[in-house]
């Protein structure tokens, strides 16, 4: 099993640019969660999608946030245009069943200048 | 909607020595409840998880943890730390019904010296 694959590790970007992060789930996961972590704030739950679909995007910070999932075996998160706040590491999280516990993928660091 | 209180934002504990890392939750129910661990640069980890039944659950790497109710507590423990513990942990409550968002305390960075 190769774990909750994310790409990339690290993207330092200038302010303005788009950005798009990447995720491959654990093959046979129903779930897909995207999470940001920042000092101040903590681990947040941006989104998540069970069996492809967005069930809950609450969490998204605003509309220059999106994420899609084209099939189950990937995921994308875009922010455009973004902003040095946007500054965070990103994670994937994926799970087979609803009381699962939740896979965490590396992490992406993103850097906005 | 429930959350997740880790009253202690550092712990340094001498190697060999045990260790108590406190979470406490609100929701109205049992929840499942989980234990995280994030070492430097990666993902988080599962360590353990309760759902129900015995409330003294075993986990990875020697660490258990104790399930509460009357203190709405599930702290993790530890009898002997080695220096490969310094990590910060997370806890995380998840309602057993209704919405599937797991929710995350603010963590405990855990040092430990020689």
């Amino acid at each position: 099993d190769a774990g909750v694959i994310q790409s990339p590790r690290h993207e330092v970007t200038e302010m303005g640019q788009e950005v798009t992060l990447r995720c491959k789930p654990i093959s046979g996961h129903d779930y897909l969660f995207w999470y940001r972590q920042t000092m101040m704030r903590g681990l947040e739950l941006l989104i998540y999608f069970n069996n492809n679909v967005p069930i809950d995007d609450s969490g998204m910070p605003e509309d220059r946030f999106s994420a899609k999932m084209p099939n189950a075996s990937f995921s994308t998160l875009k922010i455009q245009p973004s902003e040095p706040r946007d500054s965070a590491v990103y994670f994937c999280a994926s799970k087979g069943s609803y009381n699962s516990p939740l896979h965490f993928g590396n992490g992406t660091r993103l850097t906005v200048t | 909607a429930q959350s997740v209180t880790q009253p202690d934002i550092h712990i340094t504990v001498s190697e060999g020595a045990s260790l108590e890392l406190r979470c406490n939750y609100s929701y109205g129910a049992t929840p499942y409840l989980f234990w995280y661990v994030q070492s430097p640069g990666q993902g988080l980890q599962l360590l353990l998880k309760y759902f129900s039944g015995d409330t003294l659950v075993q986990g990875i790497k020697g660490f258990e943890a104790e399930f509460k109710r009357s203190q709405s507590s599930f702290n993790l423990r530890k009898p002997s730390v080695h220096w490969s513990d310094a990590a910060e942990y997370f806890c995380a409550v998840f309602p057993n019904f209704g919405n599937e968002k797991l929710t995350f305390g603010t963590g405990t960075r855990l040092t430990i010296i020689p």
